[in-house]
C-alpha cells in the first residue's frame, strides 16, 4: 500500500523553538507539497518541491523554510516557532504527470 | 479570483438518508478531487473528476463543466461515512497547486 507518512501525530513545542516536521514517500513521486489546515480556511499551501533540491513558495511561505536533500523525504522548518504556528500540517505528494495526490496523516502542532 | 465554495458547512442525517454536498468554482478547472478527512486528520482521496460522473461503492461524484460545479452523493448513509468532506480543485494555469473548499461535516446518527 502506498503510503506518506508523517513522523509525528501531535506535537508541542516552546515559542522561539526551532521544528522540523518530517515527510516521507514511498511512491517514488517528484512532486511533495506542505499545507496548513486552519479551522474556516481550508487547506493552504506553504511550500511544494517538484524535485530533489527544488522547491517553490505556496500561499503563506512567511515563518517556513523547507529541504529536500533526498527524493523521498521533504521536511518543513519553523525557523522560530510562534503561537500562530498552532495548526494541523498535512504533507501530500504526486507523481509527475499525474493529478492524484496522496496524503499523510497529519501533524497536529501546538506552540505555547 | 480563483475559488472553491462548498455548502453545507454542516450536515446532520440519519443513517439510511441518501447525502449531497456541493462545490462550486469560479472558473476554468482541469480537474477536481473530492477527499474524505476522519478524526485525528488523514486525507483520502475518493475522487477525481475532469468531466462526467464516478461511482465507487455508495459514494458517487458529478461534475457540471459548463456549470462550474461539482456534487458529491452518498447512498444509504452509514455512521461511518461520518467525516469532513473536502472539494479541491487544480485552476488552469495553476500548474501543481489545489485550491481547497472550507469542507462539509457530516454526521451520520443512527
Amino acid at each position: 500500500d502506498v503510503k506518506v507518512t508523517q513522523s509525528s501525530r501531535y506535537l508541542v513545542k516552546r515559542t522561539g523553538e526551532k521544528v522540523f516536521l518530517e515527510c516521507v514517500q514511498d511512491m517514488d513521486h517528484e512532486n511533495m507539497f506542505w499545507y496548513r489546515q486552519d479551522p474556516g480556511l481550508g487547506l493552504r499551501l506553504i511550500y511544494f518541491s517538484y524535485d530533489v533540491k527544488m522547491k517553490e513558495k505556496g500561499d503563506i511561505p512567511e515563518g517556513y523554510s523547507v529541504s529536500r536533500e533526498k527524493k523521498e523525504r521533504f521536511s518543513l522548518i519553523l525557523e522560530s516557532a510562534s503561537t500562530n504556528q498552532t495548526s494541523m500540517y498535512l504533507c501530500a505528494s504526486r507523481g509527475q504527470g499525474s493529478y492524484a495526490y496522496t496524503f499523510g496523516s497529519g501533524t497536529r502542532l501546538t506552540v505555547v | 479570483k480563483n475559488e472553491v465554495e462548498q455548502s453545507p458547512q454542516n450536515l446532520t442525517a440519519q443513517e439510511g438518508e441518501f447525502i449531497t454536498i456541493n462545490c462550486s468554482y469560479s472558473v476554468g478547472i482541469s480537474a477536481l478531487h473530492w477527499l474524505q478527512q476522519h478524526p485525528g486528520g488523514g486525507i483520502v482521496s475518493l475522487f477525481m473528476l475532469s468531466s462526467g460522473k464516478k461511482k465507487h461503492g455508495r459514494l458517487i461524484a458529478t461534475i457540471n463543466i459548463q456549470e462550474k460545479h461539482s456534487s458529491l452523493h452518498i447512498t444509504a448513509s452509514h455512521p461511518r461515512d461520518s467525516a469532513v468532506y473536502i472539494c479541491a480543485v487544480r485552476f488552469d494555469g495553476t500548474a501543481s497547486k489545489l485550491t481547497f473548499g472550507t469542507g462539509t461535516r457530516l454526521q451520520v446518527t443512527l
